[in-house]
């Protein structure tokens, strides 16, 4: 089973609106860490925004916040009034905090593209 | 220059052939891995490194070698070069500072070959 899903290949958003990108999240570890990061055209990655399993508020991050429903195993990534450099590939990710490798599980992506 | 360093970061070659991809990181981070990038899969895990001399496979290890004789630097090897290890190829590292503690990413070798 995929551990991380993301549903939406592409979005639109007109500028200076919010959009949300979807996050599904798939572990059996009570501990786990879940990321997002943004990918533009110039390819490296950029990490925007974090939350741990036990924290109790949602994160923010500028205009990044991240929607945290643990019951629902979601992390949806919330960008407010978008901007045309935020047109990019964003990743969504999770760490398992109780196996040994630290690495990150990846999702497909989301394409966004922000319309002037 | 401090940070993550990837090399080349482009490179062509034939089937058959051995190629080596580089990666330096010059903050002493415990854990270094190898990421491909392919459409359609996000990034995925070829080996990671917990520490000098000890390395362990990922999802995705078959073709490819790694080594780590010192902490800052991780190179990956393909000993054989096929076709379908043409890829955009992530070396990451991290500390263990604190859980939330991200992985720091380098620019990506974009490889093809033919």
């Amino acid at each position: 089973a995929q551990k991380i899903t993301q549903t939406q290949p592409g979005m639109f958003v007109q500028e200076k609106e919010a959009v949300t990108l979807d996050c599904t999240y798939d572990t059996s570890d009570p501990s786990y860490g879940l990321f997002w990061y943004k990918q533009p055209s110039s390819g490296e990655m950029i990490f925007l925004i974090y939350q741990g399993s036990y924290d109790q508020q949602n994160a923010t991050e500028g205009r990044y916040s991240l929607n945290f429903q643990k019951a629902r195993k979601s992390a949806n990534l919330v960008i407010s009034a978008s901007q045309l450099g935020d047109s990019a590939m964003y990743f969504c990710a999770m760490r398992e905090e109780g196996t040994g490798a630290n690495n990150l599980f990846f999702g497909t992506g989301t394409r966004l593209t922000v319309i002037p | 220059d401090a940070g993550i360093t990837q090399s080349p970061r482009y490179k062509i070659t034939e089937t058959g052939r051995q190629v080596t991809l580089m990666c330096h990181q010059t903050w002493s981070h415990s854990y270094m891995f190898w990421y491909r990038q392919d459409l359609g899969h996000g990034l995925r895990l070829i080996y990671y490194s917990a520490a000098a001399d000890i390395t362990d496979k990922g999802e995705v290890p078959d073709g490819y070698v790694v080594s780590r004789s010192k902490t800052e630097n991780f190179p990956l090897t393909l000993e054989s070069a096929t076709r379908s290890q043409t890829s955009v190829y992530f070396c990451a590292s991290r500390s263990l500072s604190s859980l939330k503690e991200t992985q720091y990413f380098g620019p990506g070798t974009r490889l093809l070959v033919l």
